[in-house]
């Protein structure tokens, strides 16, 4: 069965780095576009970027351009969130999440349970 | 200030029928298609509608999804007690982002 497992969340100061982890399993990996998206506490969801099957095309909010890098390791399934130069605002339960294309249908299908970055001094 | 607009609230007695609406632009829902995420309390989203009116496997026929121009709506016919959850639209806009509407938080009367 498809498996999202988020990880490397914890406390961090203002202005410092993080890399969060997604280690997928149960589906072929390297075929599918992945999410990361992200909630701050008590609010909604909010999307943070995608990146493509062979990792060659990125996007992201603008909330996050220029400061998030997004990459993948497809020979060990597993998909990276670079944060740099964090905020408060970053606060937030990260989640990672598959994308499927179909005909003209793009969604997320399946989520991680996610992993909490709180930033704070 | 999210670019899709949702209630932010809404509520229904068990069997009702409660629709949650989901406003956007010609920029976003007017070209794409809109999909329906249900987070229970304490757990990840859930992926409920996708293009707009399609019911992935194992959710219950009475959850569905429409579109017309600029906007969307989720229905839930006969509301049970355990569709108590925030819901979510999403798209795609013109830019190739990512779009999520603010939530509606349903509560079960």
């Amino acid at each position: 069965q498809v498996q999202l497992v988020e990880s490397g969340g914890g406390v961090v100061q203002p202005g410092m780095s993080l890399r969060l982890s997604c280690a997928a399993s149960g589906f072929i990996f390297s075929k599918y576009a992945m999410h990361w998206v992200r909630q701050a506490p008590g609010k909604g969801l909010e999307w943070v970027g995608v990146i493509a099957f062979d990792g060659s095309i990125k996007y992201y909010a603008d909330s996050v351009q220029g400061r998030f890098t997004i990459s993948r390791d497809n020979s060990g399934n597993t998909l990276y969130l670079q944060l740099n130069n964090l905020r408060g605002e970053d606060t937030a339960l990260y989640f990672c999440a598959r994308d499927v294309k179909v005909d003209n249908s793009d969604y997320a299908d399946y989520w991680g349970q996610g992993t909490l970055l709180t930033v704070s001094s | 200030q999210s670019v899709l607009t949702q209630p932010p609230s809404a509520s229904g007695t068990p069997g009702q029928r409660v629709t949650i609406s989901c406003s956007g632009s010609s920029s976003n829902i007017g070209r794409n298609t809109v999909n329906w995420y249900q987070q229970l309390p304490g757990t990840a989203p859930k992926l409920l509608i996708f293009n707009d009116n399609r019911r992935p496997s194992g959710v219950p026929a009475r959850f569905s999804g429409s579109k017309s121009g600029t906007s969307a709506s989720l229905v839930i016919s006969g509301l049970q007690s355990e569709d108590e959850a925030d819901y979510y639209c999403a798209t795609w806009d013109d830019s190739l982002k990512g779009v999520f509407g603010g939530g509606t938080k349903l509560t079960v009367l």
